[in-house]
């Protein structure tokens, strides 16, 4: 499959721990890169994998923030969720012929 | 630090042209890939192509294959997509990423702020 899939929406109370999902067969191959992306704003790198470790924190995010990949699973982790990180997340992967792909993006409510 | 900056969008008819540019700033351009990343109007990411930073090779998505057609010019740090043959379903915020990697995309480090694509008649 060249598709990767995401939960459309996900909510999390203030201070708590919450995981977004992100499945898709080129992640048993490829590592998954994390994208937060707030309206009217560019996306911006949060993750991503390189050099056998699958969750590198992009400069400038803080460390609550998290990846880990199982399988065909990518997940990102925001642990004691601020209002701040509210926002769509977006997953992304290659596949062996090089192209991109984004998940369909998962919009956090952070209650 | 890393400044990328598009321009070229604009408000096309259906089957009209259009060449997007994108000018970097703050890192060493011709030592990465590139890529662009597009968003329609209440929608997701979707990647549309992406070339290496040498320029030899380029990377497209089913979309953009014989439309869209990407490039760069490394002495003037810019990227560029042509784009022909527009359709409704172009009309999107054309995003100009910067890659991790030297070769093929990979994970887009940084971001421009966009610029507007409206194809309609």
């Amino acid at each position: 499959s060249s598709e990767l899939t995401q939960d459309p929406a996900v909510s999390v109370a203030l201070g708590q721990t919450v995981r977004i999902t992100c499945q898709g067969d080129s992640l048993r191959s490829y590592y998954a890169s994390w994208y937060q992306q707030k309206p009217g704003q560019a996306p911006v790198l949060v993750i991503y994998g390189k050099n056998n470790r699958a969750s590198n924190r992009a400069s400038g995010i803080p460390d609550r923030f998290s990846g880990s990949s199982s399988g065909n699973t990518a997940s990102l982790t925001i642990t004691g969720a601020q209002a701040e990180d509210e926002a769509d997340y977006y997953c992304s992967s290659r596949d062996s012929g090089n192209h991109l792909m984004f998940g369909g993006g998962t919009k956090l409510t952070v209650l | 630090e890393v400044h990328l900056l598009e321009s070229g969008g604009g408000l096309l008819q259906p089957g009209g042209s259009l060449r997007l540019s994108c000018e970097a700033s703050g890192f060493t351009f011709s030592s990465y890939a590139m890529s662009w990343v597009r968003q329609a109007p209440g929608k997701g990411l979707e990647w549309v192509s992406s070339i290496s930073g040498s320029g030899d090779s380029t990377y497209n998505a089913d979309s953009a294959k014989g439309r869209f057609i990407i490039s760069r010019d490394n002495s003037k740090n810019t990227l560029y997509l042509r784009m022909t043959s527009l359709r409704a379903e172009d009309t999107a915020v054309y995003y100009c990423a910067k890659e991790g990697s030297g070769y093929y995309p990979y994970y887009s480090d940084h971001w421009g702020r966009g610029t507007l694509v409206t194809v309609s008649s």
